[in-house]
């Protein structure tokens, strides 16, 4: 999986509270993505980086941010939680530069805002 | 714009049984199409891809061949063992030099001894 790592693995919030999520990876790529994925809802991106010190919005950015000051690392902050944040999230890294390459997945954090 | 379609499942199998998964795009161009698949409590795993019309993509005894012309990606498998039960996603690459995934909605397989 490119040796994707992600932190932490569970998390429970109450409603305001923030927390960063951590994406490491152990090699040299690009092209970073970050995930929410809700039942009957596939995945869907929030936001990406396309090389350090570079971040995007995707498809359902409100309510986070990103940074990419290293590399390896792609953080995704939560400011102010909401319930609808409820969620399961990865991180991906795409191998790669090309459209014909793969993205690979962490195993995901599994976040609960009560 | 661009999306997947995937059939919504569960499916449910006896071991031995024929899969098939369909998935159906809507994109600008010839976007790289991809399966993943999803153990329980698990992450993303690729399971295979195309890159151009009429490729097969095949991993595990899965198969998926690129359509043009029905703007599919079905996926396939001759006999279903228990431990092919997970969830499965379409997937086509969008944007550019982004390489952003847009993801089908997901399918339950579950296969029973």
């Amino acid at each position: 999986n490119a040796g994707v790592t992600q932190t932490p693995k569970f998390r429970v919030l109450k409603t305001g509270q923030s927390m960063t999520l951590l994406c490491a990876q152990d090699m040299n790529h690009e092209y970073m993505y970050w995930y929410r994925q809700d039942p009957g809802m596939g995945l869907r991106l929030i936001h990406y980086s396309v090389g350090e010190g570079t971040t995007a919005k995707g498809e359902v950015p409100d309510g986070y941010n990103v940074s990419r000051l290293k590399k390896q690392n792609f953080l995704l902050g939560l400011e102010s939680a909401a319930p609808s944040q409820t969620s399961v999230y990865f991180c991906a890294v795409l191998q790669g530069v090309l459209a014909t390459d793969t993205q690979y997945f962490g195993p995901g954090t599994r976040l609960t805002v009560l | 714009g661009n999306s997947v379609t995937q059939m919504e499942g569960p499916v449910t199998l006896s071991e031995e049984a024929f899969l098939t998964i369909n998935c159906t795009y809507t994109a600008t161009g010839y976007p790289s199409l991809f399966w993943y698949v999803q153990y329980p409590g698990e992450g993303l795993q690729l399971l295979l891809k195309a890159t151009k019309a009429d490729d097969k993509g095949s991993n595990k005894g899965f198969e998926a061949t690129y359509r043009k012309e029905t703007t599919s990606f079905h996926l396939e498998k001759g006999s279903v063992q228990v431990s092919d039960s997970a969830v499965y996603f379409c997937a086509l690459v969008y944007g550019g030099a982004t390489n952003k995934l847009i993801f089908g909605t997901g399918t339950l397989l579950a296969v029973q001894p």
